[in-house]
């Protein structure tokens, strides 16, 4: 069984509608992380958090820590929103040691 | 501040050959982190580094090394290439907090190597 696991691994949407990314994870965490990776490979930090919610533009992010879950939203969704996210989870309490979901491909048209 | 910087962004080796990719972190940061990405495996950690010293280690086989220097650059080799090394290869920087808790990671474009 995968450390985190992540749904859905792909995802077409139209512009304007709102999106919902999960990610579940299995090990004990201090925080999660939420990356975006556009084709080319460079991958952005969008959210590192640890309880509650954060909110950055179009973007919000859950975490239920009771639960091991997670929710990367982002309303009014856009073309240049089309990216793979991915979430990911600091393995043995070193936060430079990533595990990683598989990633959540999402194509949004115009 | 300049972003994470990684050299070269690409390379093509052959097989047996071996390999050197350098990262430069962000100005102050002293935590590197590598990582390897294939569309088989997705991300998968490497190693970390923090003031010179190696952290952790991911599971890959003794031919993947790497290290750190006191400017915080860091470097990793792999050696007797094989196909299977051919990936994206990230590196990530954060500046550890000395009262501890999470970190972010800046992530450098990746050096993309294909291994023939």
């Amino acid at each position: 069984k995968n450390e985190v696991e992540q749904s859905p691994q792909n995802l077409t949407a139209q512009e304007g509608e709102f999106i919902t990314i999960n990610c579940s994870y299995s090990v004990g965490i201090s925080a999660l992380h939420w990356l975006q990776q556009h084709p080319g490979g460079g991958i952005v930090s969008l959210f590192m958090l640890s309880s509650g919610k954060k909110k950055h533009g179009r973007l919000i992010a859950t975490i239920n820590i009771q639960e091991k879950h997670s929710s990367l939203h982002i309303t009014a969704s856009h073309p240049r929103d089309s990216a793979v996210y991915i979430c990911a989870v600091p393995y043995g309490g070193s936060q430079g040691n990533l595990i990683f979901g598989k990633g959540t491909k999402l194509s949004v048209k115009p | 501040k300049a972003g994470v910087t990684q050299t070269p962004r690409y390379l093509i080796k052959t097989r047996g050959q071996q390999v050197t990719l350098s990262c430069s972190p962000i100005s102050g940061h002293r935590s590197v982190s590598w990582y390897q990405q294939t569309p088989g495996q997705g991300l998968q950690f490497l190693f970390e580094y923090f003031s010179e010293t190696q952290r952790n280690k991911g599971n890959f086989p003794g031919r993947f090394s790497g290290r750190q220097f006191s400017n915080s650059r860091s470097e990793m080799n792999v050696s007797t290439l094989e196909l299977g090394d051919s990936a994206l290869y990230l590196c990530a920087s954060s500046f550890l907090p000395l009262a501890g808790g999470s970190e972010t990671q800046y992530f450098g474009p990746g050096t993309r190597l294909l291994v023939l």
